[in-house]
């Protein structure tokens, strides 16, 4: 079974410049997360999504920020403009959620984002 | 005060010996509890998850959670060469039905040297 996939798996870009990570959860799963990482804040919850509807996105640092979630399949994570404090490893994860929950998260494999 | 802390180490064992990994969480009404391992470059994958006080067993991993101390731990007997990545503890703020919005410690480095 294909676990949670993420694109692109690398993104270099410019100050200023628009930047669409994506992210397909495993099919089943009904709990989306998008989690930044870098080495001096660790791993940090952006937004969750439970049933394609943004439940928790206190987590999203600014307006520059904004994900969606048309559908069960495909979620975004966009930041316009990018600014060099972006840079971090962006984790999408999905999980079961409701009666079928465990709180275990399955993680992609991140999109690396640098931006000069 | 950070709502999960760990020590970031990096955290030496030789190997075979027992790898002794702390994280202490802030909020009271936590539910539940989880360790996650993380290679360097890769992604998090859950090893242990803890919902009651105790001690929980599987394999060479022991997780203990002690509520009261607002105290998990980690330990990994027998550690191989191959247990050397950085240990994140999780815990689930939510209850009732605002499960898996997990929050993470910043993870401790562990190396185990053959």
């Amino acid at each position: 079974d294909a676990g949670v996939i993420q694109s692109p798996r690398h993104e270099v870009t410019e100050m200023g410049q628009e930047v669409t990570l994506r992210c397909k959860p495993i099919s089943g799963h009904n709990s989306l997360f998008w989690y930044r990482q870098t080495m001096m804040r660790g791993l940090e919850l952006l937004i969750y999504f439970n049933n394609n509807v943004p439940i928790d996105d206190s987590g999203m640092p600014e307006d520059r920020f904004s994900a969606k979630m048309p559908n069960a399949s495909f979620s975004t994570l966009k930041i316009q403009p990018s600014e060099p404090r972006d840079s971090a490893v962006y984790f999408c994860a999905s999980s079961f959620g409701g009666t079928r929950q465990t709180g275990e998260l399955f993680f992609g494999e991140g999109s690396r984002l640098t931006v000069l | 005060q950070k709502e999960v802390e760990q020590n970031s180490g990096p955290l030496s064992v030789p190997e075979g010996a027992i790898a002794s990994l702390n994280c202490t969480y802030s909020d009271r009404v936590s539910q539940s509890f989880f360790w996650y391992r993380q290679y360097s470059g890769k992604s998090p994958e859950l090893i242990m998850s803890i919902y009651s006080n105790g001690d929980k067993e599987d394999g060479r991993f022991t997780a203990q959670l002690n509520k009261a101390s607002q105290y998990v731990s980690l330990l990994i007997r027998d550690s191989q060469p191959s247990d050397s990545a950085t240990y994140l503890c999780a815990v689930n703020k939510g209850y009732g039905g605002s499960q898996g919005n997990l929050i993470f410690g910043k993870g401790t480095k562990l190396s185990v040297k053959p």
